[in-house]
């Protein structure tokens, strides 16, 4: 089955820098990923998504990057601020069965 | 708005009690909804998957008479854990999506088993 890879698995920056999140998998097969962000106490929430025939998809801040030889994904985000504080989850679907299979998550920290 | 509603949110009770947790799809009908399980500090692992009108599909490890799965309607499943024990006590967490559409996941329900 599909296994998912995530680094790092804490990570802390300075309000106004860059977080970089990335993920591995090992089914060449997957072909959609998406990023949750979860917030103490509640489901993840989507934030961004990619399909395998996509390399890149940016909605303002928070930008995803695919790279299906390599079979690697990241998450990217710019100007972080302190409400971007959470945990973050990579996941990769199986096309066959519509089930997601999560990394193990980035504790990310903005610090103010 | 929500996709997806979960209830309740927070449930503390003895050991040896039976515990049922809802999730509904308030978009759209779901012929497929998701449980997963999801202990401190860790990621999400998928427990089951329900189909509506027929038998839920379950993980490798994951006792089917422990934790049943009904799902009766297109808006509807729920999860009964049986006979729960303090070893049962995380958080839960169901999830709809189409197929081929990103799922969207419930606020989940923290079960505490004393």
């Amino acid at each position: 089955g599909e296994n998912v890879e995530q680094h790092p698995s804490t990570l802390s920056v300075q309000e106004g820098d860059s977080a970089v999140i990335k993920c591995t998998y090992s089914d060449s097969a997957s072909n959609y990923f998406p990023w949750y962000k979860q917030e103490l106490g509640k489901g993840p929430q989507l934030i961004i998504d990619i399909r395998s025939n996509v390399g890149e998809k940016k909605d303002q801040r928070i930008a995803v990057t695919l790279n299906k030889t390599a079979k690697h994904f990241s998450l990217h985000i710019t100007e972080t601020q302190p409400e971007d504080s959470a945990v973050y989850f990579c996941a990769a679907r199986d096309p066959g069965a519509n089930n997601l299979f999560f990394g193990t998550g980035t504790r990310l920290t903005v610090i103010p | 708005g929500a996709v997806v509603s979960q209830h309740p949110s927070w449930v503390i009770c003895k050991s040896g009690t039976s515990v049922k947790i809802e999730c509904r799809s308030l978009d759209f009908q779901a012929t497929t909804m998701f449980w997963y399980r999801q202990f401190p500090k860790q990621s999400l692992m998928l427990m089951a998957t329900s189909n509506e009108g027929s038998k839920a599909t379950y993980e490798q490890g994951v006792e089917k008479d422990k934790f049943l799965i009904n799902h009766a309607s297109l808006t509807l499943s729920t999860l009964t854990v049986t006979s729960a024990h303090p070893e049962d006590s995380s958080f839960y967490i169901c999830s709809v999506g189409r197929a081929d559409q990103p799922q969207h996941f419930g606020d989940g329900t923290r079960l505490s088993i004393l």
